[in-house]
């Protein structure tokens, strides 16, 4: 089945510093992936998706690309805030195209 | 006003109570879901709406059922709280294209004593 794997947390960073979040995938065809934010105490929101190989989804400074051949979709941003901190979440909806399949959560402390 | 509303936001019960979360939208969306998240588990699936009469399973359902009243609410009970469903619960919308993303609640803490 579906699976998604993501660095495990907690991360730390100093205000300024260059964020990756690793996140690979398994799935049968091509899926859609997607990367959401939770901040404390709201519900998880869309930060940015891409639904094919190479396309580049980005938002907020946030980037992440869509490697089909390392089954791969990493979330980076060139220079983190404080407002950034929280938990990211990668996820793909696979060929049932209903189920989103959700990597286990990371959560980054953005330190002024 | 928030397109996809949980109600309550937090709750606290005890063993064997029966618990209804309701869960409405605005966006007009046919298909409805109902999370959990736990720490260190991410989110895992409850169960699905596709439309009010088309009703699944999801991966984690036992203890579980919903409720679609319409195409704007969709209902989550759990008939006979035990302390191990305490929890985050998600309700999420979402329309049917393959790049279609889900859109979130703010959730309802629910704590089991």
């Amino acid at each position: 089945g579906d699976s998604v794997t993501q660095m495990e947390g907690p991360v730390t960073l100093s205000e300024e510093a260059f964020l990756t979040i690793n996140c690979t995938y398994t799935a049968t065809g091509y899926p859609s992936l997607f990367w959401y934010v939770q901040y404390p105490g709201e519900g998880l929101q869309l930060l940015l998706k891409a639904t094919k190989a190479d396309d580049k989804g980005s938002n907020k400074g946030f980037e992440a690309t869509y490697r089909k051949e390392t089954t791969s979709f990493h979330l980076e941003k060139g220079s983190v805030q404080v407002s950034d901190s929280a938990v990211y979440f990668c996820a793909l909806k696979g060929g049932s195209n209903y189920k989103l399949t959700f990597g286990k959560g990371t959560l980054l402390t953005v330190n002024p | 006003d928030a397109d996809v509303t949980q109600t309550p936001r937090n709750r606290i019960t005890k063993t064997g109570k029966r618990i209804m979360l309701e869960c409405s939208q605005t966006k007009g969306h046919d298909r409805m879901y109902w999370y959990r998240q736990d720490p260190g588990l991410g989110l895992r699936l409850i169960y699905y709406s596709f439309d009010v009469k088309d009703i699944n399973k999801g991966e984690i359902s036992d203890g579980y059922s919903v409720s679609r009243q319409a195409q704007a609410k969709f209902s989550l009970s759990l008939e006979s709280a035990i302390p191990n469903q305490t929890a985050l619960y998600f309700c999420a919308t979402s329309d049917p294209g393959q790049g279609g993303p889900q859109h979130f609640g703010d959730g309802t803490r629910l704590s089991i004593l």
